[in-house]
């Protein structure tokens, strides 16, 4: 059954601490995403990958937020320093970047809590 | 003004009552049209999907996308108590590598048995 995962599933930290959020996207997928969700905004594109490569960052706080991908297997988001306003629920969805829908699949989410 | 609006709500009705949820957009280049599902702490799931004006029916579940008005629905007959979700349109433009979707802020939903 494959599936987007996720890791942490939660997070609860201080303010100024680092945060690292990883996903594994789906096996044969080309192109990765996350997405920060919250009540107020929504879903909002933070960034985009495609073949590993990143297209798009523009929705992404350049200062604290970074996001990469080491390998095909593997994407990372990190936050440093973390602030109370970046708790959200963090997505990252994966697609194989063919076909007309273009359907994303979306892990369970990392909800984070920075007090 | 957002690219795409969407009232979030939330909508109660009973069981076998018919729904309707709707997003307004204003980004003409957009395409393809999306619903996604969201369960309580789970991430979105394609519900639906249509390309450029027209309707599309699965069981259910019915899309439609009319662009001169730059306006989707989704219509839910006989709903049912599992449908209680979030319904997140999203929607994309054309043209390879333009697979970033667009997503509304999602119209919380629960049918009450």
């Amino acid at each position: 059954d494959a599936r987007v995962t996720q890791t942490p599933r939660h997070k609860v930290t201080e303010m100024g601490q680092e945060v690292t959020m990883r996903c594994q996207p789906i096996l044969g997928h080309n192109t990765v995403f996350w997405y920060r969700q919250t009540m107020m905004q929504g879903l909002e594109l933070l960034a985009y990958f495609r073949n590993r490569a990143p297209l798009d960052d523009s929705g992404m706080p350049k200062d604290r937020f970074s996001a990469e991908m080491p390998d095909a297997t593997l994407a990372t988001l990190k936050i440093q320093p973390s602030e109370p306003r970046d708790s959200a629920v963090y997505f990252c969805a994966s697609g194989s970047g063919t076909g007309n829908t273009g359907e994303l699949f979306f892990g369970e989410g990392s909800r984070l809590t920075v007090l | 003004q957002k690219e795409v609006e969407q009232d979030p709500g939330p909508l109660s009705v009973p069981e076998g009552a018919i729904v309707s949820l709707n997003c307004t957009y204003s980004n003409s280049a957009f395409q393809y049209f999306m619903w996604y599902r969201q369960y309580s702490r789970k991430g979105p799931e394609l519900l639906m999907y249509t390309y450029s004006s027209g309707n599309k029916e699965d069981g259910r579940f019915t899309a439609q996308v009319d662009k001169s008005s730059k306006y989707i629905s989704l219509f839910i007959r006989d709903s049912q108590p599992s449908d209680s979700a979030t319904y997140l349109c999203a929607m994309r433009r054309s043209g390879a590598g333009s697979y970033q979707l667009t997503f509304g802020k999602g119209t919380k939903l629960s049918v009450i048995p």
